[in-house]
This record gives structure tokens, sequence and C-alpha cells, in this order.
């Protein structure tokens, strides 16, 4: 066990529905990174939240959006949704209250694989 | 932009080769390296390298950055079958990014 915890695991819905992805990070962890992973595909940085805020934006569509809350756990949310969005979504968490290089380490959840028929 | 790219993309061999494992990068403001293997599910970490030539080693892996010529190198020895999985290498920038290549599939044959 990681220490990050995402729910669901896995996901079955249909085009045009919207779900919602949550992610508890590790317990001191600050950072919340979400990546989505196609099938045979690497791992695609979709968005940061770092304290609460927005830090960093990857190639996330504008049908998804995220949050991170003041408990500092995290949802992405997917609306519209097409089959391509089919993928296995990964929550990773880090400390970064030191900013020093190599001080950071990703650790990742289990992931939620949804599937969109 | 910043990019990640990681060869071969796979690689099948005996058990007891060696194998190393490539990671080339063009980051913008590089802060770190790191190498995650994925089995089924989560990447798990394996190394952070920051410092040029300095190598990290644990068990049978190890591994070794050049900051210079923007590449690093994971090695495997005396590989076994445990070891088949998908080997991702991320490099984080100044902005707290981490970018991932598309990883590099391992399988060992027993």
């Amino acid at each position: 066990d990681s220490g990050v915890t995402q729910t669901p695991k896995h996901l079955i819905t249909a085009t045009g529905q919207r779900v919602t992805l949550r992610c508890s990070p590790r317990s001191g962890d600050l950072s919340v990174y979400w990546y989505q992973q196609s099938l045979d595909q690497g791992l695609q940085f979709l968005i940061q939240y770092y304290n609460g805020e927005e830090r960093a934006k990857g190639n996330i569509l504008e049908r998804f959006s995220a949050q991170q809350f003041p408990d500092l756990h995290s949802e992405l949310n997917l609306s519209s949704l097409e089959l391509g969005d089919s993928a296995l979504y990964f929550c990773a968490s880090s400390v970064e209250r030191d900013r020093s290089p190599g001080a950071n380490v990703l650790t990742f959840g289990a992931g939620s694989r949804l599937t969109v028929l | 932009e910043d990019k990640v790219v990681q060869s071969p993309l796979s690689l099948v061999v005996h058990e007891g080769d060696t194998v190393t494992l490539n990671c080339s990068y063009e980051v913008t403001n590089f802060r770190s390296l790191l190498w995650y293997k994925q089995e089924k599910k989560a990447p798990t970490f394996l190394f952070m390298l920051t410092s040029s030539g300095i190598e990290k080693k644990s068990g049978r892996l190890s591994s070794i950055l050049d900051n210079k010529e923007l590449f690093s190198i994971l090695n495997i020895t005396a590989t076994q079958t445990g070891d088949s999985a998908v080997y991702l290498c991320a490099v984080e920038n100044r902005s707290y990014k981490y970018i991932f290549g598309t990883g590099t599939r391992l399988k060992v044959l027993a």
C-alpha cells in the first residue's frame, strides 16, 4: 500500500456521461498530480495541485476539471465522456515542502480504470 | 516543449542476461530524473538522480545520470522473470512538473 488512495478502482459508464475520480494523498503530502494512461501509452500529465491551488496544467481537455480540497484530497471530474477517454487514471502525491532538487518523489495510487462504452 | 524519450520500446531477454535501458531528455531547468517500475498497476519508485556521474544502486539494479549529454541509463544484471515490467523514466522540471517517457517494456523469459 503506497498510502495514496484512489476510488473507485473500476468504473464503467456510457458516452456522454460524467464521472468523478477521487484521490487521497499520502499523509503529509501537499501536492497531488493527475495522470492519464491509455492502452500501451505512457503517463500523460493532466494537472497538479499544491496545497489547494492549481500549480501546473498539462494536456487536460476542457471537458475535464479537477480541484484539491482543504483536507488535501483531490477530485478529477470527467464530463461528456467519449470512447477515447477510456484509460487508467493515476493520482500521485509528493511532499514538496523542501524545494531542493531530489527532495520529492512521486508516490502513485493504484489507479482508477475508466471504461466508456 | 519538454520531452523524455526512452529506448528501446521493448526488449525480450533470457534469465541471467544483463539489460541496459536508456532515457534521454530535453527539459527546461532540470531538477531530477526518476525511474519507476510498472507491473500490473501503479508505478513503483526505483531511483531518483540529481547529480551527474553518481551511480545509484539497489541490488541488481543500478542507474546513472549524465546531465551534460542529457541521458540516464538503468542497468539490470542477472535478470529474473520478476523483472518483467514496463520501466518508466520521468524528469522533473523547475515547475515541479514530471514528464514521463513512454516506457520500455521488458520481458524476461525463464
